[in-house]
């Protein structure tokens, strides 16, 4: 059973590019989520997806930032108009969707703006 | 307050000694506390998770000790090996969003 994947492992952007982050979750899970970590810090929660709809997206900046997770395909996260600021891997997880249930993440894309 | 406080920092073990890696929250509705363990280069992995109905869980050479009335947790490595060295971190829960520590970065000596 494949882990959860993610592609690409490493992206780079020039300033004011768009940067798009896919995810496809473990077989047989429903919901994704993603998170960003800084380096030398922990992960921060972004956003919470089931199939074709946004649970949680508490962690979201409120702008340049989008994500789904369609009825077929990966789940994406898009980040508009990127700034140095935005440079950061970016990790999905996924879970079954049961109730209390562990989160697996996948390695990362590392994406860095120039 | 969602805020995970995870300590210390860094820290050095000899090998075949004992990590501890301490964690401390302060909303009391969390009801799932996890520990990570990453690689660099690499996504987190969970090592052992508690839940508040229980003070200790054990598996293997790691162990989980929770004080539900001082709000904290720690994670215990036995008998420390160099392959432990990694980076580690605790995270609380409630629902489905993890509120993650700021990490220990675990170096193990021979």
């Amino acid at each position: 059973n494949a882990g959860v994947m993610q592609n690409p492992r490493h992206l780079v952007r020039r300033r004011g590019q768009e940067a798009r982050l896919r995810c496809s979750p473990m077989k047989g899970h429903s919901h994704v989520y993603w998170y960003r970590q800084l380096p030398e810090e922990g992960l921060k929660f972004m956003v919470y997806l089931q199939k074709e709809n946004i649970i949680d997206e508490s962690g979201m900046p409120k702008e340049r930032f989008s994500a789904e997770f369609p009825k077929e395909g990966p789940s994406i996260l898009r980040i508009q108009q990127v700034v140095r600021g935005d440079s950061a891997a970016y990790f999905c997880a996924s879970s079954p969707g049961l109730a209390g249930d562990t989160q697996y993440f996948g390695p990362g894309t590392r994406l860095t703006v120039l | 307050q969602q805020q995970v406080k995870q300590s210390p920092q860094s820290l050095i073990v000899q090998k075949g000694g004992i990590s501890i890696i301490n964690c401390a929250y302060e909303n009391t509705a969390f009801d799932y506390f996890p520990w990570y363990q990453q690689f660099p280069g690499k996504g987190p992995a969970l090592l052992i998770a508690i839940r508040p109905d229980v003070s200790e869980k054990k598996e293997g050479r790691f162990t989980i000790s929770f004080n539900k009335s001082a709000k904290q947790f720690s994670l215990h490595i036995m008998d420390s090996q160099p392959g432990d060295s990694a980076t580690y971190f605790c995270a609380a829960s409630m629902g489905k969003k993890l509120t993650f520590g700021t990490g220990t970065r675990l170096t193990i000596i021979p």
